[in-house]
């Protein structure tokens, strides 16, 4: 089946204590990104990867890091997680650029910091 | 700087009571714009793509369309399972990578 995981899908942690939430997709495609929603805020794009080795930034990418050395994952990475990073947390991955291709996202991750 | 303003936040029908929600943008240079549904605690769902004004797409009781300043999301006569949050997004900063969704509008159709 299609589809783009991610792990863990719940994790509660404490201030600083570095993480990683991993992202998998199983269709070979070549763009990835990382978004966070947050209550009247909507969704917003942290990072994204148009392929093996190129990252940029989103919107708010401030505390976060990410990293693409394979195609099918791109871990999102919080060296030193902080209150204001509680939020459910969206992998997405399309085949190409996402102007001309749907993206399809993964479950969600929900992170508390505390 | 790029912004996607959907309106209403909420809004509640009747099974059969058809409506339309608004999603206004602020890009230079539209590219594109997206509509996506989102059930409570799932990720969100592609709907539709639009490339220029004047287009419409359609999609069992969805129908979106196009101006130059704002995208609609007409729903006819709709069912308790169209009840979902739905969101638009444009590509934004002047990249076809980069992209800016807006708030959403929640529907609530009740039977």
């Amino acid at each position: 089946e299609a589809q783009v995981t991610q792990n863990p899908r719940y994790l509660i942690t404490v201030t600083g204590k570095k993480l990683t939430v991993t992202c998998s997709q199983n269709m070979n495609h070549e763009y990835m990104s990382w978004y966070r929603q947050d209550p009247g805020l909507g969704l917003r794009q942290i990072y994204y990867s148009m392929n093996v080795e190129v990252t940029d930034k989103g919107d708010v990418p401030e505390g976060y890091k990410v990293s693409r050395k394979e195609k099918r994952n791109f871990p999102l990475i919080l060296e030193s997680p902080s209150p204001n990073q509680t939020s459910l947390y969206f992998c997405a991955s399309s085949p190409s650029r996402p102007l001309y291709n749907e993206q399809f996202f993964g479950p969600g991750t929900r992170l508390t910091v505390l | 700087e790029d912004q996607v303003t959907q309106s209403p936040e909420a809004l509640r029908l009747q099974e059969g009571e058809s409506s339309s929600l608004n999603c206004s943008y602020t890009v230079s240079g539209l590219r594109g714009l997206f509509w996506y549904r989102q059930d409570p605690g799932k990720g969100p769902e592609f709907l539709f793509t639009l490339y220029s004004a004047g287009e419409e797409k359609e999609k069992e009781r969805l129908k979106a369309t196009l101006t130059k300043k704002e995208s609609f999301l007409h729903i006819t006569a709709p069912k308790p399972e169209d009840s979902a949050t739905y969101l638009c997004a444009v590509p934004s900063g002047g990249s076809n990578y980069k992209l800016t969704f807006g708030k959403g509008t929640l529907l609530t159709v009740n039977p």
